[in-house]
């Protein structure tokens, strides 16, 4: 059974400019949800998705979008981008509810 | 809000030793607590899942304990490796039965040969 993946896995960006960032999950699993990484503040959890609606959100500002299609795929957009959106990305995926949460490998985002 | 501790921060011991990581959390609401492992840049993967109502939780040479009413877990780790070095997080999940993960900062490894 094939597991979480993200594309791309590495992204080198300028500030101002916007990122989209892919997710597939597990085949069967409903929910997705967000989390960025950083060496200061951890894993913090940016949004989830359960049948394609948004069913939570983090405390992020409204630069960070997301949208989940009909097949489970999610997809997180960043616009304008800062300095200090350069984060590892992970994705997770669950059947949904508080299931067990799968994550991906993350997509390395680089801002210069 | 939920907030989740992990002690110690950092933890080096050589290949065979037992030893036992600690997490604590804030709001005893939980639906259920998560340990991961992480490898430097990679992603996280799953080792345990503590349902709420569970008080324990083993895997091959893992075993992880949960009690809740007092919002600490432990995860014990057996006769070590230098396999296992990698960082260690623990999370739960709100009571609302959201997918919303509160981590805690995570727990470094090192196992020397």
């Amino acid at each position: 059974k094939a597991g979480v993946t993200q594309t791309p896995r590495y992204l080198i960006k300028t500030r101002g400019q916007q990122v989209t960032l892919s997710c597939s999950p597990i085949s069967g699993h409903r929910s997705v949800s967000w989390y960025q990484q950083t060496p200061g503040q951890g894993l913090q959890f940016l949004f989830e998705y359960f049948s394609e609606t948004q069913r939570n959100k983090g405390n992020f500002p409204g630069r960070f979008s997301g949208r989940q299609f009909s097949n489970s795929r999610s997809e997180m957009n960043v616009s304008t981008l800062e300095l200090g959106d350069s984060a590892l990305y992970l994705c997770a995926s669950s059947l949904g509810g508080s299931d067990e949460q799968f994550f991906g490998p993350g997509t390395r985002l680089t801002v210069l | 809000k939920q907030e989740v501790t992990q002690i110690p921060a950092a933890l080096s011991v050589p290949e065979g030793e037992n030893l036992v990581l600690n997490c604590s959390f804030t709001d005893s609401a939980i639906y259920n607590l998560q340990w991961f492992r992480q490898d430097p840049g990679k992603g996280l993967t799953s080792l345990l899942l503590i349902q709420s109502s569970q008080r324990e939780q083993t895997s091959g040479r893992l075993n992880a304990s949960l009690d809740k009413s007092s919002g600490r877990s432990t995860l014990y780790i057996a006769a070590s490796q230098p396999g296992d070095s990698a960082t260690y997080l623990c999370a739960v999940s709100p009571s609302t039965g959201y997918s919303t993960l509160t981590f805690g900062k995570g727990t470094m490894l090192l196992v020397s040969p």
